[in-house]
């Protein structure tokens, strides 16, 4: 069984366009989280939800709206997309704030 | 607020060699510490973690860690590697109050010959 799942794996569209990606969990953790990794393979926080409350929200462009229907669940919604959003968007779960488990990625591609 | 180092962008081993990776971290207090790793087109899998007590910590496929409180280093090795073990290779800190925010290392590439 997949831990920490993602769809889609990978995503091409159009500048301008809105998506979502969307992360499912099924180890029972209260916490979720969304991550870039840039062309450079370097990973950075975006946003962090425990038990569906926004608990990180680092400086993302407001473009980039998270939300969470339930604790196992993390969307990620992306209006007006940029070139320079092309990345792979991981999403990872932990209990509290212990061991981050990481899904696949969605590979993203603006054009 | 804590910021990772690994120094070796690249690193070539031939495979049955000893691997020995980096990573330097600043935080006030002892860190969580963590290494991933990501093969090629995948995901990022937890190899280790650090929380407290002993200060040599065993993981998957081999590898191990040592914390060095006094040269603020987590780094990662193992004794023979194989070519499966071609890979990038993440160091990570948490601080202990810094709801589970992850700051990751810029990460080693580590290319296995035959």
């Amino acid at each position: 069984d997949t831990a920490v799942s993602q769809t889609p794996k990978y995503l091409v569209t159009q500048m301008g366009n809105d998506k979502s990606i969307k992360c499912e969990q099924n180890l029972g953790h209260d916490t979720m989280y969304w991550y870039k990794q840039d062309s450079k393979k370097f990973l950075k926080i975006m946003f962090s939800y425990n038990n569906k409350e926004l608990i990180i929200n680092e400086t993302v462009p407001n473009r980039f709206s998270p939300k969470s229907p339930d604790k196992a669940h993390l969307n990620l919604h992306i209006n007006s997309l940029e070139l320079g959003d092309s990345a792979v968007y991981f999403c990872a779960s932990s209990k509290l704030w212990e061991t981050q488990y990481f899904g696949p990625g969605t590979r993203l591609l603006v054009l | 607020a804590q910021s990772v180092t690994q120094p070796d962008i690249h690193i070539t081993v031939s495979e049955g060699a000893s691997l020995e990776l980096r990573c330097n971290y600043s935080y006030g207090a002892t860190p969580y510490l963590f290494w991933y790793v990501q093969s090629p087109g995948q995901g990022l899998q937890l190899l280790l973690k650090y929380f407290s007590g002993d200060t040599l910590v065993q993981g998957i496929k081999g590898f191990e860690a040592e914390f060095k409180r006094s040269q603020s280093s987590f780094n990662l090795r193992k004794p023979s590697v194989h070519w499966s073990d071609a890979a990038e290779y993440f160091c990570a800190v948490a601080g202990t109050d810094s709801w589970g925010k992850l700051q990751f290392g810029a990460g080693t590439q580590v290319v296995v010959t035959p």
